[in-house]
């Protein structure tokens, strides 16, 4: 239990469906974090947010839309999704007193038919 | 630019065996080099970090790691493997100056053997 908690655990979609994945943490911590891990390809980080504010865009697909209400609550708006988008999706948190030390959710389990 | 090289994509140890997972890196400047582990299907867990100090530092589960400025490496070690070790470890580099971003290493899965 790492105090990142992110819902579904799993989601099946077909292409054209829109859903959502929902990341929320109470450690009090000021960043957190989209990443997507693939099959034999390295973890990849596509947004950050700081203070709710986005801080980092890794060049993602406008199919995926984040959106940080405030510092315990990150989404991913999924829409149009294409089968190679079939992933693990984690979310992640941080705080500035613990530079790159990050909590991860258990993931949610994306699979796009 | 910054980069973090795990050698070898499978590591397979006897239970009971002394166990080694690689991680070379490369930085300019003082890196903060850590390992976290992914048991399956689950999210990754922090096990241990290096920043400064002692070059030996342990972590959760009987893990530690030795930084080497030299050699440019922080390899991962436990002097006796369980099975339940067996998961998927990343090795991961931070530079606390500019874009302060992680690098991930392309992870190393460790199949311990009863």
């Amino acid at each position: 239990e790492t105090g990142v908690t992110q819902t579904p655990r799993h989601l099946v979609m077909g292409m054209t469906n829109k859903k959502s994945l929902k990341c929320e943490q109470h450690l009090g911590h000021n960043a957190m974090y989209w990443y997507k891990q693939s099959a034999k390809k390295p973890l990849e980080l596509m947004f950050v947010y700081n203070f709710k504010e986005q801080t980092e865009n890794n060049s993602v697909p406008s199919r995926f839309s984040p959106e940080c209400p405030n510092s315990s609550h990150l989404f991913l708006h999924l829409h149009t999704l294409q089968p190679e988008d079939s992933a693990l999706y984690l979310c992640a948190s941080s705080s500035r007193e613990r530079p790159g030390e990050l909590f991860f959710g258990e993931g949610s389990r994306l699979t796009v038919l | 630019a910054q980069s973090v090289a795990q050698p070898e994509d499978q590591v397979n140890v006897a239970e009971g065996n002394p166990l080694t997972v690689k991680c070379t890196y490369s930085v300019s400047g003082n890196p903060y080099l850590f390992w976290y582990v992914q048991y399956p299907n689950r999210g990754l867990q922090f096990l241990l970090k290096y920043i400064t100090g002692d070059n030996l530092v342990k972590g959760s589960y009987g893990f530690e790691a030795e930084f080497n400025k030299s050699q440019t490496s922080f390899h991962l070690k436990k002097p006796s493997a369980l099975v339940s070790d067996s998961a998927l470890y990343f090795c991961v580099l931070y530079l606390d100056t500019g874009r302060r971003a992680l690098t991930f290493g392309s992870g190393t899965r460790l199949q311990v053997q009863p």
